[in-house]
């Protein structure tokens, strides 16, 4: 079956724009995470969604990032004001019910 | 002690070597482990599961250590193929189904 896709694979705005980044999880899949990779690190933990509430987003950053999942599905995470420090790779996961977690390919941000 | 925390190496081994990583972690209530396997560029992908003792997956096999609060991957008769970032995942304190990555650990085998 189709996994965890995202959109788009690669992005590059300049410093103050605003940016949305989606993630379309695995069919059936009630959780949603977002994650934050920089070169070098592990992924670094966003937000969770279970069904279509944030359950936990206190590893947003700041008030400049903002995710939503309106239907329980598809979620998007926005941007807002970018700066230079947000380029990294943003990775969605999905899994069902606290099981694995399946990851998209990400969506590399580069902010000018 | 951080929630994770793994040797960045890199390794660097030879065809047909045995290499072991170890990660500690602090969160003495975890139940469940993971390491996920991250090539160059790309997602990471889940290697194995590790909820008792151990775990093993053909050459792979991963270890639990409560009292000590580490896990192991132990790969044996390495592959060039093997070659990749190994991320250590550990349920986060306070957390539910939430985790935490480590940095990873990246093995380069040789010719």
């Amino acid at each position: 079956g189709a996994g965890v896709s995202q959109t788009p694979s690669n992005k590059v705005t300049e410093k103050g724009k605003y940016v949305e980044l989606r993630c379309d999880p695995i069919s059936g899949h009630t959780a949603l995470y977002w994650y934050r990779q920089s070169l070098g690190q592990g992924p670094e933990f966003l937000i969770y969604f279970q069904g279509t509430g944030a359950a936990d987003d206190s590893g947003l950053p700041n008030d400049r990032f903002f995710a939503v999942r309106p239907e329980g599905s598809v979620s998007t995470l926005k941007i807002q004001r970018t700066e230079r420090g947000d380029s990294a790779v943003y990775l969605c996961a999905s899994s069902s019910s606290g099981g694995t977690q399946y990851f998209g390919p990400g969506t590399r941000l580069t902010v000018l | 002690r951080k929630e994770v925390e793994q040797d960045p190496g890199p390794f660097n081994v030879p065809e047909g070597a045995t290499v072991a990583f170890n990660c500690t972690y602090s969160n003495s209530a975890s139940q469940s482990f993971f390491w996920y396997r991250q090539d160059c560029r790309k997602e990471p992908k889940l290697l194995m599961s590790v909820y008792s003792s151990g775990n093993e997956d053909g050459r792979f096999t991963a270890q639990l250590n409560r009292a000590s609060q580490y896990i192991s991957l132990l790969i044996r008769d390495s592959k060039l193929s093997d070659s990749a970032t190994y991320l250590c995942v550990v349920p986060t304190r306070g957390g539910y189904q939430k985790v935490t990555f480590g940095t990873g650990t990246k093995l380069q085998v040789i010719p």
